[in-house]
């Protein structure tokens, strides 16, 4: 059982490049969410999906974009890269149900250069 | 939106004693509330959750956490470390009616002393 698989593990990336971090889940889960972890402030959502064809605007949305095309696949975008987007991302998974608790991949490590 | 303040960053205990890790959510409105591990290197993994019924809540590796509306904490506790929690620990909130995200504190970092 897979669950959640993110690639790439770890990227370092030139400042105004774009870069797409894929998300993967094998659960069925209607909703999806992109997290980023940064020392000292936890884990700020980026984006979410609650059901495929559509998305929503988390904390921390602006010079990220998302789609939910189908149940399965989550993408992340960043356009155009900024020193301040190096980060840990963590792409999460869960039912649609008010006690549900949300399943995590192994994260992708970037760093803008 | 709902949030949980995790007081203290850091927090040092010896093998064998008491594990304490404190929680607050700042609503009047019982949420649901969740406690994450993360140890190095790694994704997050469910340790417990409180949705309704029961308030002292048991998760997995002998952790159990209560509920307690009237001081709105949800305080993650174990009676005896071991090395191996030494972790990373997130108390996390979903809102009512806000979706199904989770609003997560900002960790608080276990270190366990031999």
């Amino acid at each position: 059982i897979a669950g959640i698989t993110q690639a790439p593990t770890s990227q370092i990336l030139a400042a105004g490049r774009r870069m797409t971090l894929r998300c993967t889940q094998d659960m069925r889960h209607n909703a999806m969410y992109w997290y980023r972890q940064d020392l000292g402030l936890g884990l700020r959502l980026i984006h979410y999906s609650n059901t495929a064809g559509t998305t929503g605007k988390g904390e921390v949305p602006d010079g990220y974009s998302v789609s939910r095309a189908n149940t399965d696949d989550f993408p992340l975008t960043l356009a155009s890269a900024v020193p301040s987007q190096t980060s840990v991302y963590f792409c999460a998974s869960s039912r649609t149900g008010t006690g549900a608790e949300a399943f995590f991949g192994q994260g992708t490590r970037l760093t803008v250069v | 939106a709902q949030s949980v303040t995790q007081l203290g960053s850091h927090v040092s205990v010896s093998e064998g004693a008491l594990v304490l890790l404190r929680c607050n959510y700042s609503s009047s409105v019982p949420p649901y509330l969740f406690w994450y591990v993360q140890y190095p290197n790694q994704g997050l993994q469910l340790l417990l959750k409180y949705t309704t019924g029961a308030t002292l809540v048991k998760g997995i590796n002998g952790f159990e956490a209560e509920f307690k509306k009237s001081e709105t904490s949800f305080h993650l506790t174990k009676p005896s470390a071991h090395m191996s929690d030494a972790a990373e620990y997130f108390c996390a909130v979903r809102p009512l009616n806000s979706g199904y995200a989770l609003n997560f504190g900002k960790g608080t970092s276990l270190l366990v002393t031999p």
